[in-house]
């Protein structure tokens, strides 16, 4: 069955320290993968997708996600974490059936310290 | 811009009086979805529209209804909302996989 983890449930930084988020997923053809930052009491904002082509994705607000097919992961990086960065991040697995399902991991919640 | 938009932002009703909440799409996706998201939760897909084919999840309660009469618009009902039906419901549609999100309606239930 197709999963998406989020292993950390809160994450704390300093500002202008680097950032990595992790997600694995598990899902038997290619991925389609996702990352979306919520901010309290918002929507749900697109930072970047993974369909094919080049590994390294570059997002918007400065993140970039590298997918690694050999370990199932979609990790999301920032160099420098602003305060304005401090939200709750979610992973998501597009499945590419009639379902149209998105499978979302459980978020990662970011705190930034000043 | 194009953009997802939800009205209300906020919605407060009573136990067992019915509510609708209202998506529109300037998008012209052919997908559209509503999603509840509880506090510290990842959304729950309700119920999704590809065009006018009307698909339900199985654990969906009956007490969630949809519409959707354009490619523009979506809403859902809530029959008879319960104290356990207060949450954020988002709205979203997608034409080639990517979902873009509304801003939510926030439901309070008294």
């Amino acid at each position: 069955a197709q999963s998406v983890t989020q292993p950390d449930i809160h994450i704390t930084v300093s500002e202008g320290a680097s950032l990595e988020l992790r997600c694995n997923y598990s899902y038997g053809a290619t991925p389609y993968l996702f990352w979306y930052v919520q901010s309290p009491g918002q929507g749900l904002q697109l930072l970047l997708k993974y369909f094919s082509g080049d590994t390294l994705v570059q997002g918007i607000k400065g993140f970039e996600a590298e997918f690694k097919r050999s370990q199932s992961s979609f990790n999301l990086r920032k160099p420098s974490v602003h305060w304005s960065d401090a939200a709750e991040y979610f992973c998501a697995v597009a499945v590419m059936d009639s379902s149209y399902k998105l499978i979302f991991g459980s978020g990662t919640r970011l705190l930034v310290r000043p | 811009d194009a953009m997802v938009i939800q009205n209300p932002r906020y919605q407060v009703t009573q136990f067992g009086k019915p509510v609708t909440l209202s998506c529109s799409q300037t998008l012209n996706h052919n997908v559209m979805y509503w999603y509840q998201q509880k506090s510290s939760q990842a959304p729950k897909l309700l119920f999704h529209y590809y065009d006018k084919d009307f698909n339900n999840e199985a654990d969906t309660p009956d007490n969630f209804q949809s519409r959707r009469p354009n490619t523009s618009f979506c809403f859902l009902d809530i029959r008879s909302p319960g104290l356990g039906d207060a949450a954020m419901y988002l709205c979203a549609t997608s034409s080639t996989g990517t979902r873009y999100f509304g801003p939510g309606t926030r439901l309070l239930v008294l």
